[in-house]
C-alpha cells in the first residue's frame, strides 16, 4: 500500500492563480481531511469528508473547495490564492469509527505552497 | 480561543532519561486524545491515543497518562532515545464524531542528546 499521496510536494504560486492540491489513498478509508500547518502552530482543519459525495467545513475553510467524488481522491482546490495561504498542506484519512474508540489518522507527507 | 493547548514549544532531555510532554484542553465534549510524532519534512504518524473511559496507556516505552477532571494529558517517553527528537502534537477529537475532525495543539519540539 501506498498510504496517502499528495501531489505536488511544492508549488509556488502567484497571487490571484487558482490550483488543485491533490490527495490520494489506497486504504479504503472513508474519512478524509486536509490540515494546513503554519509555522510553529499546530494543524488546522480546513475541509474533511465523511464518504464520497459528502463533505463538510472545518476550522478555516474560507478560499478553499473540496469535493469528494471516489472514496481514494481529495483534492484541494484554492480559488484565488492569496500569500496568507502560504503553509504546509497535510491530507490525511482514518478507516471508519465504531462509535466505541475513533480511529488513528494516516498523514501524507504535505504540500508546501508559497504563494508571492 | 485555542482549545487544545501545549504550552511548552520545546523540551530537551538527556538519552535513557524520561520525556514528559503535556497538554490540556478546554472542550468537554472531546473523549478521544491522540498523539502524533512528526519528523522533519513528513507527514505526522500516529503514536498512541487515550479515550476517556480510561485514565492511562501503554505501549511499549510510551505511556499516556489523563487527568479528565484537570483536563490535562502528558506523555511518557521511558527511556529516551535520539531517534524520539521530533515534534509532537497532541490532538483531541469525540467519538461522537471521528478522528478526522480533530483539533490539534501547537507542538513540543523533544530534542533527545545523546
Amino acid at each position: 500500500n501506498a498510504g496517502v499521496t499528495q501531489t505536488p510536494k511544492f508549488q509556488v504560486l502567484k497571487t490571484g492563480q487558482s490550483m488543485t492540491l491533490q490527495c490520494a489513498q489506497d486504504m479504503n478509508h472513508e474519512y478524509m481531511s486536509w490540515y494546513r500547518q503554519d509555522p510553529g502552530m499546530g494543524l488546522r482543519l480546513i475541509h474533511y469528508s465523511v464518504g464520497a459525495g459528502i463533505t463538510d467545513q472545518g476550522e478555516v475553510p474560507n478560499g478553499y473547495n473540496v469535493s469528494r467524488s471516489t472514496t481514494e481522491d481529495f483534492p484541494l482546490r484554492l480559488l484565488s490564492a492569496a500569500p496568507s495561504q502560504t503553509s504546509v498542506y497535510f491530507c490525511a484519512s482514518s478507516p471508519y469509527s465504531q462509535g466505541r474508540e475513533s480511529n488513528e489518522q494516516y498523514f501524507g507527507p504535505g504540500t508546501r505552497l508559497t504563494v508571492t | 480561543d485555542q482549545q487544545v493547548k501545549q504550552n511548552s514549544p520545546s523540551l530537551s532531555v538527556q538519552e535513557g532519561r524520561i520525556s514528559i510532554l503535556n497538554c490540556d484542553y478546554t472542550n468537554s465534549m472531546f473523549d478521544y486524545f491522540l498523539w502524533y510524532k512528526k519528523y522533519p519534512a513528513e507527514g505526522p504518524t500516529f503514536l498512541i491515543s487515550i479515550s476517556s473511559i480510561k485514565d492511562k496507556n501503554e505501549d511499549g516505552r510510551f505511556t499516556v497518562f489523563l487527568n479528565k477532571s484537570a483536563k490535562h494529558l502528558s506523555l511518557h517517553i521511558v527511556p529516551s532515545q535520539p531517534g524520539d527528537s521530533a515534534v509532537y502534537f497532541c490532538a483531541a477529537t469525540s467519538i461522537n464524531t471521528n478522528a478526522g475532525k480533530s483539533t490539534f495543539g501547537d507542538g513540543t519540539t523533544l530534542t533527545v542528546k545523546p
